[in-house]
This record gives C-alpha cells, sequence and structure tokens, in this order.
C-alpha cells in the first residue's frame, strides 16, 4: 500500500526558534497533503490542505505566518513551525492523496514537537 | 457542526474477547463514515469505511455497520488477539474534510 514517512519523528526546541517537519509520498505522487494537530487525548484536527504547486489552505483559527506550509513537489510538503512557543507543542500528523481523493488519505506516523 | 464521539479507553481486553468501541457521529449531510487503527509507531491506517446507510463494512474480522436511525459506526469484532492492539479512532468524511474522534486505546492481553 502506499507509503507517507514523516521526519523527525520528534523534535524538541527553544521557544522563539523554528523547527521544520517533513512529509513524503515514498510510492505516489501527493498531489493533496493534509496536516493535521493533535492535543493529548483530543482529535486530530486539520490545519491546513495543501495542493503541489500552489498555496495551501488555512483551516479558521490556523496562523498562516506560523504555521508555514509549502509543497514543492509531488512526493514532498513540509511544515515550519515559525518563532515556537510551548503552546505550539503538539503531535503533527500529515496525510497524502492524490487527484483530490480526500477519502483516500495515507497518513503519516506523525511527529513529536515539544517546545521549552 | 459536524463531529465525532467516540467511546473513551483504554480498553484492556484478554484474548479472544468480544470487542465493541462505540463511535457517534453528529453530521448536516450525508458523511461516510470510516475506522482507522494506529499501531505504534506508524500512521493511521485504513481499517473500514461505509459510504451511506446501513452499509457494513468489514475487514481482518473487524465490522462496523452505518446506521443512520441511531447516528452511530460502532466498531466490533468476535475474537481479539493480541495483534490487534493499537488506537482506532472512527472518523466521518463530509464535503473533502476529516473529522476524527478522540480515539481509543485497545490493549489485548494473552
Amino acid at each position: 500500500g502506499a507509503v507517507v514517512s514523516q521526519h523527525p519523528s520528534r523534535v524538541i526546541c527553544k521557544s522563539g526558534t523554528s523547527v521544520k517537519i517533513e512529509c513524503r509520498s515514498l510510492d505516489f505522487q501527493a498531489t493533496t497533503m493534509f496536516w493535521y494537530r493533535q492535543f493529548p487525548k483530543q482529535s486530530l484536527m486539520l490545519m491546513a490542505t495543501s495542493n503541489e504547486g500552489s498555496k495551501a489552505t488555512y483551516e479558521q483559527g490556523v496562523e498562516k505566518d506560523k504555521f508555514l506550509i509549502n509543497h514543492a513537489s509531488l512526493t514532498l510538503s513540509t511544515l515550519t513551525v515559525t518563532s515556537a512557543h510551548p503552546e505550539d507543542s503538539s503531535f503533527y500528523i500529515c496525510s497524502a492523496t492524490w487527484q483530490g481523493r480526500a477519502y483516500e488519505q495515507y497518513f503519516g506516523p506523525g511527529t513529536r514537537l515539544t517546545v521549552t | 457542526g459536524d463531529s465525532v464521539t467516540q467511546m473513551e479507553g483504554p480498553v484492556t481486553l484478554s484474548e479472544e474477547a468480544f470487542l465493541t468501541i462505540n463511535c457517534t457521529y453528529t453530521a448536516t449531510g450525508y458523511p461516510s463514515l470510516f475506522w482507522y487503527v494506529q499501531y505504534p509507531g506508524e500512521g493511521l491506517q485504513l481499517l473500514l469505511k461505509a459510504t451511506k446507510a446501513d452499509d457494513k463494512g468489514s475487514n481482518k474480522g473487524f465490522e462496523a455497520t452505518y446506521r443512520k436511525e441511531t447516528t452511530s459506526f460502532h466498531l466490533e469484532k468476535g475474537s481479539v488477539q493480541v495483534s490487534d492492539s493499537a488506537v482506532y479512532f472512527c472518523a466521518l468524511l463530509t464535503g473533502n474534510q476529516f473529522y476524527f474522534g478522540t480515539g481509543t486505546s485497545l490493549t489485548v492481553i494473552p
């Protein structure tokens, strides 16, 4: 089946720094990638949707200047958390699909971000 | 708005026990319903789905029936195995957006 990887799996950074999370589709071309955030004991919340070569579409309440998303190729999307603060500590999950098939998303294993 | 309410865990069962994880939903339209499973260190994997009322999704011995009258999509398995230990997420898809439950952790002991 389709495989999506994320890197790193865990990252700790200091408050005020930026951190980049990569999401890769390993064996298919991902025309669309999704970024989710999950707080402890809460559900996954969609942050943004990115289509290859286009600007990401952010969900209401998500700061686009803080969470920079780049989907420059059909196999890679990146999420950069800029000027991170402790409240940005969370579990970030990406998923990927092709041809806008939102019902057939393949999920990465997630990245645990801790901001100290 | 659209949402999913899922049975809280954690759930611990002995091998070969019967499993039920409850899931109910709220949706304004006609969503598709899903169960995803996440094994330790891995991404969410689609377990089963149902796209319309009365549909039954099934896979690997797991089943769930789309009940519109009770807005439910409960996950069941007749005899769980240790290898079923994972976190299970109920989700609905409306338009192009997923809404997930909070996940239920299942541990099966030998």
